[in-house]
């Protein structure tokens, strides 16, 4: 079936990194741009970056803009963020999800960031 | 800056009907905001409702509707469940591959 897992959360410090990866399956990866969304504790969800579905064009959020990277490997049917720089207001559930027209409609179950000393 | 607005509460009694709106802090959401919303209970993903303002996703039951109302999307909840308390979000495309969340509506059925 259709299908999103993420993985590569964890505990790290302020000023580190961390990347994670979201394993498709159950369609045509290469025919989808996909999203990185993410979820503070206790709060509402927040967009963090797209990657179309050719790789031709990254966007991001203001608050993540030069530090973290979208990126894609068809071939692997995986997307990935690579979060650099990481700092206390990065905590959060991340969730990967699929883009139909300009929105969301496969969401992975979430990878957990906590970004503490 | 660019702000999505939702009602931060509403209630419903059971079988009833409830509108819950997604505007803009300046203009007029159209179908070119490609409005979706999006249902989350604690602790689990979001599941999607409703994508590019009216597409039901798959497996969504008929009773939840997508439209543009006036100035704003709307998602509608005809005949309420038990089931349907939870928090609501939709999310607008603002362009140049931007989007932006509302802050969530929390629908309480009694």
């Amino acid at each position: 079936q259709v299908q999103l897992v993420e993985s590569g959360g964890g505990v790290v410090q302020p000023g580190r990194s961390l990347r994670l990866s979201c394993a498709a399956s159950g369609f045509i990866f290469s025919s989808h741009g996909m999203h990185w969304v993410r979820q503070a504790p206790g709060k509402g969800l927040e967009w963090v970056a797209v990657i179309w579905f050719d790789g031709s064009k990254k966007y991001y959020t203001d608050s993540v803009k030069g530090r973290f990277t979208i990126s894609r490997d068809d071939a692997k049917n995986s997307l990935y963020l690579q979060m650099n720089s990481l700092r206390a207001e990065d905590t959060a559930m991340y969730y990967c999800a699929r883009d139909p027209q300009h929105s969301f409609d496969i969401w992975g179950q979430g990878t957990m960031v906590t970004v503490s000393s | 800056q660019t702000v999505v607005t939702q009602e931060p509460s509403f209630s419903v009694s059971p079988g009833g009907t409830v509108t819950l709106t997604c505007g803009l802090n300046s203009g007029s959401v159209s179908t070119s905001y490609y409005p979706s919303w999006y249902q989350q209970t604690p602790g689990q993903a979001p599941r999607t409702l409703i994508y590019s303002t009216n597409t039901r996703s798959s497996g969504v039951p008929d009773r939840f509707s997508g439209s543009i109302l006036g100035n704003k999307a709307a998602l509608t909840i005809t005949g309420a469940q038990a089931e349907d308390e939870s928090d609501y979000y939709c999310v607008l495309y603002m362009g140049s591959g931007i989007w932006v969340f509302g802050g969530g509506t929390k629908l309480t059925v009694l």
